[in-house]
């Protein structure tokens, strides 16, 4: 069956510090991998969404960026966060419709 | 692109009680529509999906319904348990498209 992962957990980044967050997925080959953020009490936002290696399509311009370096990898990094950044970041993954999501990392930004 | 609206923003029921959720789309071309639980603190979990060309789905207390000519969907919780308290999204999927529409998120409340 599919799992999909996500760490860290939780994070706690001052304001001007870069970030990485990992999302992976076993058990499928060649899913569509999705990057939302939700803020505390609101809906999904998609960020980034990928339907192979390199390539990342963009919702939202920010300051964040996506990569997915392999076929079930997918990294959301920021060179400078923001306190806007703060979140509940979630990655997904999708093979033809349903979507399924990660545990989540929660990002604080101080 | 698709829009979805969902109403209500905030519902609050008796335990034992049913709930309703209702979302409309916009975009003919959806075909796919999801429903996600998420309680505090977890991650969206799916629930229930329905596909354009049934009318309805049943999983023992949740059913959804989709009428395609009003361009709504909407989801029916009976008999309503304080474990059911937890925000619930819905999402529309135009057909080719991996790309979900969200709802904005109705937050579920059951009073013991």
């Amino acid at each position: 069956s599919q799992t999909i992962h996500q760490w860290p957990a939780t994070l706690v980044q001052p304001v001007g510090s870069p970030l990485s967050l990992e999302c992976t997925v076993e058990g499928t080959s060649n899913p569509n991998l999705y990057w939302y953020r939700q803020a505390a009490g609101r809906g999904l936002q998609l960020l980034f969404y990928s339907v192979g290696i390199g390539q990342i399509s963009s919702e939202v311009p920010q300051n964040l960026s996506a990569s997915r370096p392999q076929d079930r990898q997918f990294i959301l990094s920021s060179k400078k966060l923001l306190l806007s950044d703060s979140g509940f970041y979630l990655c997904a993954w999708s093979a033809a419709d349903e979507q399924y999501f990660g545990p989540g990392t929660r990002l604080t930004v101080t | 692109g698709e829009n979805v609206e969902q109403h209500p923003s905030t519902l609050s029921v008796q335990e034992g009680d049913s709930a309703v959720i209702k979302c409309t789309y916009s975009d003919s071309a959806s075909n796919y529509f999801p429903w996600y639980k998420q309680e505090l603190g977890k991650r969206p979990q799916l629930i229930i999906d329905i596909r354009s060309n049934v009318g309805e789905k049943k999983d023992q207390r949740i059913a959804v319904t989709l009428n395609k000519t009003a361009k709504h969907f909407s989801l029916h919780i009976t008999e309503t348990q304080p474990e059911d308290s937890a925000v619930y999204f819905c999402a529309a999927t135009p057909g080719g498209s991996y790309i979900p529409t969200f709802g904005r998120g109705t937050s579920l409340i059951v009073h013991p």
